[in-house]
Formats: C-alpha cells, sequence, structure tokens
C-alpha cells in the first residue's frame, strides 16, 4: 500500500510568519506534489516535482516556494504567510507512467 | 477555463438506490480518468480509473462509463451506501504529454440517505 504522510493536521500560524509543510512517501515514487483544495474551488495545484531537486510550478505557485532534497520528502513553504492562504494543503505522489496520484491525509492551516 | 467540470455541486440518494455522478471535460488530448473519494478533513482517496481504449470498467460496487464521442464519464455505484457519502472529484490526464499532471473537476457532494 502506498503512505503519504503530512506532518500536521492542524496548524494555526500568525500572518508573516514562514511556514514549513512536510510530506513524505514510502513507496520510491518519482513524482510529487502540493494542491490547496477550497470550498467551491476543487483541488489547485501549486507545485509539483518529477525529480530530485527538480520542480515544476502549477496553477497557482504565488507566495509558495518548494523543496526536494530526497526523493522521498516534499517540502511546501510559505515564505511569509498571509490570511489567504488559510487552507486544505493535499501532498500527493505518483509513479510513471501512470499518472493516478495517492494523496496524505491533509493539513488545514489556519492563518491568523 | 474548466477542462473537467462537475456540473452538480450535489447529489441526494436513498441508501440502496443507484449514484450516478456525471463528469464533462473539453480536451480531447485526455485519455486517463479517474475518480476520487473525499471524506471531510482527510485526503482524497483513489477509487477507480479508465483509460480512454476502453468504455467501461468495474470495480465491486464501483463502475466508471466513459463516452469519448460526448467527452463525458459517469461513476456508478450500486448500490448506494450511507458510507458512500463524500465528496467525488473526477480527473483526466493526457498520459502522452508526459506532464505527469492531473486536472480535477471540483466535486459533487454525495449524501446517502439511510
Amino acid at each position: 500500500d502506498v503512505k503519504v504522510t503530512q506532518s500536521s493536521r492542524y496548524l494555526v500560524k500568525r500572518t508573516g510568519e514562514k511556514v514549513f509543510l512536510e510530506c513524505v512517501q514510502d513507496m520510491d515514487h518519482e513524482n510529487m506534489f502540493w494542491y490547496r483544495q477550497d470550498p467551491g474551488l476543487g483541488l489547485r495545484l501549486i507545485y509539483f516535482s518529477y525529480d530530485v531537486k527538480m520542480k515544476e510550478k502549477g496553477d497557482i505557485p504565488e507566495g509558495y516556494s518548494v523543496s526536494r532534497e530526497k526523493k522521498e520528502r516534499f517540502s511546501l513553504i510559505l515564505e511569509s504567510a498571509s490570511t489567504n492562504q488559510t487552507s486544505m494543503y493535499l501532498c500527493a505522489s505518483s509513479l510513471p507512467p501512470l499518472d493516478t496520484q495517492y494523496f496524505g491525509p491533509g493539513t488545514r492551516l489556519t492563518v491568523l | 477555463d474548466q477542462q473537467v467540470k462537475q456540473n452538480s455541486p450535489s447529489l441526494s440518494v436513498q441508501e440502496g438506490r443507484i449514484s450516478i455522478l456525471n463528469c464533462d471535460y473539453t480536451n480531447s488530448m485526455f485519455d486517463y480518468f479517474l475518480w476520487y473519494k473525499k471524506y471531510p478533513a482527510e485526503g482524497p482517496t483513489f477509487l477507480i480509473s479508465i483509460s480512454s481504449i476502453k468504455d467501461k470498467n468495474e470495480d465491486g460496487r464501483f463502475t466508471v462509463f466513459l463516452n469519448k464521442s460526448a467527452k463525458h464519464l459517469s461513476l456508478h455505484i450500486v448500490p448506494s451506501q450511507p458510507g458512500d457519502s463524500a465528496v467525488y472529484f473526477c480527473a483526466a490526464s493526457d498520459s502522452g504529454a508526459g506532464s505527469y499532471q492531473l486536472t480535477f473537476g471540483k466535486g459533487t457532494k454525495l449524501s446517502v440517505i439511510p
């Protein structure tokens, strides 16, 4: 079974803080993804990575950065958190050639 | 522009009856389609997929139908159970593009009434 874990289920931060969200997968998957989910907007892709140290912008990368130093770990960084970044953040991984993505449990981030 | 559309934000079905969730797409290059199920405060769970070389794929109570000419797919759940109450996301990919990305619909919230 694919297992994707995220460092926190719930997180509360202050405006302007630097926030790190960690994701780890244990199935040697090459591709990893960060999404945010908001009511009525579905899942929106922030960044993805198809290899160590590689990253690609998704649909809404503004205000975010990522880091992938090891194959199993993909971090999402909010350099200076803002209230409009309050959301559910979801990490996923997949193994080419299949595009099926497997998701972690999500991190509910609240920025006050 | 939305390339994957789920036009029904919500659906209510009686327990034991059939649930039919619909999804339309506009990108003719999409050739792989997936359904995910999501409970509140949890990540989406992969449910079932279908390649464009097929028009039907079945897994237990779940069947996905693909109509390529209409650019339409549907998920049938028979019989529906209260535990099926969740948000269902349709997703699609162009596997030939090598981009590895999925394009998601906005979801349909299914409520199965006991």
